[in-house]
């Protein structure tokens, strides 16, 4: 069935190290995948987003990969700082519909000062 | 100016109630959908409407009742609400073509207890 699964569930790095979340998808149709950030008490806030016909996004520290035969995607933060502590999804599209995108588990990010 | 709007942030109620919790966005965008996030943080979409028309429904009771009266506003009716339905309830939109996705946008969520 549709699934999105993420790993790992936590993950603490000191400050200054990088972190990378991984997450793999079920649906061969999928072609677009965001990422949320979403700190306590807040929205989930998109991040970055990539799509299928791309391999790879850069912004500034954060970077996304695209493995459309493994069919897997990654983040990876570089040089964490201590407001990158919070909670990450991954997300992908599901089906030929555009109107469906569905969730990972999440990843809580802790940064060591 | 906030893009997606829901009330009330919060919303605490006695089990067998009804309640509605309300969505507007002012973005223009032609998708709306209600997401639940339940307490171990999952993210589980419930609903999407596109231009007024329900287009998806993710197996949800059919005591969770969404409305949507024009593109820019959703709302979600609650009849006969469980202990099972406590959880923060997120609206969000996005602006999507047939074959097209774009970023969602969440509104600031609406905290459910019931008791």
């Amino acid at each position: 069935g549709e699934n999105v699964e993420q790993h790992p569930s936590t993950l603490s790095v000191q400050e200054g190290d990088s972190a990378v979340i991984k997450c793999t998808y079920s649906d061969s149709a999928s072609n677009y995948f965001p990422w949320y950030k979403q700190e306590l008490g807040k929205r989930p806030q998109l991040i970055i987003d990539i799509r299928s016909n791309v391999g790879e996004k850069k912004d500034q520290r954060i970077a996304v990969t695209l493995n459309k035969t493994a069919k897997h995607f990654s983040l990876h933060i570089t040089e964490t700082q201590p407001e990158d502590s919070a909670v990450y999804f991954c997300a992908a599209s599901i089906g030929s519909s555009a109107s469906k995108i569905i969730f990972g588990s999440g990843t809580r990010l802790s940064i060591r000062p | 100016d906030t893009a997606v709007s829901q009330t009330p942030k919060y919303l605490v109620t006695q089990m067998g109630n009804d309640k509605s919790i309300k969505c507007e966005q002012n973005l223009g965008h032609d998708t709306m959908y209600w997401y639940k996030q339940d307490s171990k943080k999952f993210l589980k979409i419930m609903f999407s409407y596109n231009n007024k028309e329900l287009i998806i429904n993710e197996t949800v009771p059919n005591r969770f009742s969404p409305k949507s009266p024009d593109k820019a506003h959703l709302n979600l009716h609650i009849n006969s609400l469980e202990l099972g339905d406590s959880a923060v309830y997120f609206c969000a939109s996005s602006r999507q073509g047939s074959s097209y996705n774009s970023p969602l946008h969440f509104g600031n969520g609406t905290r459910l207890t019931v008791t």
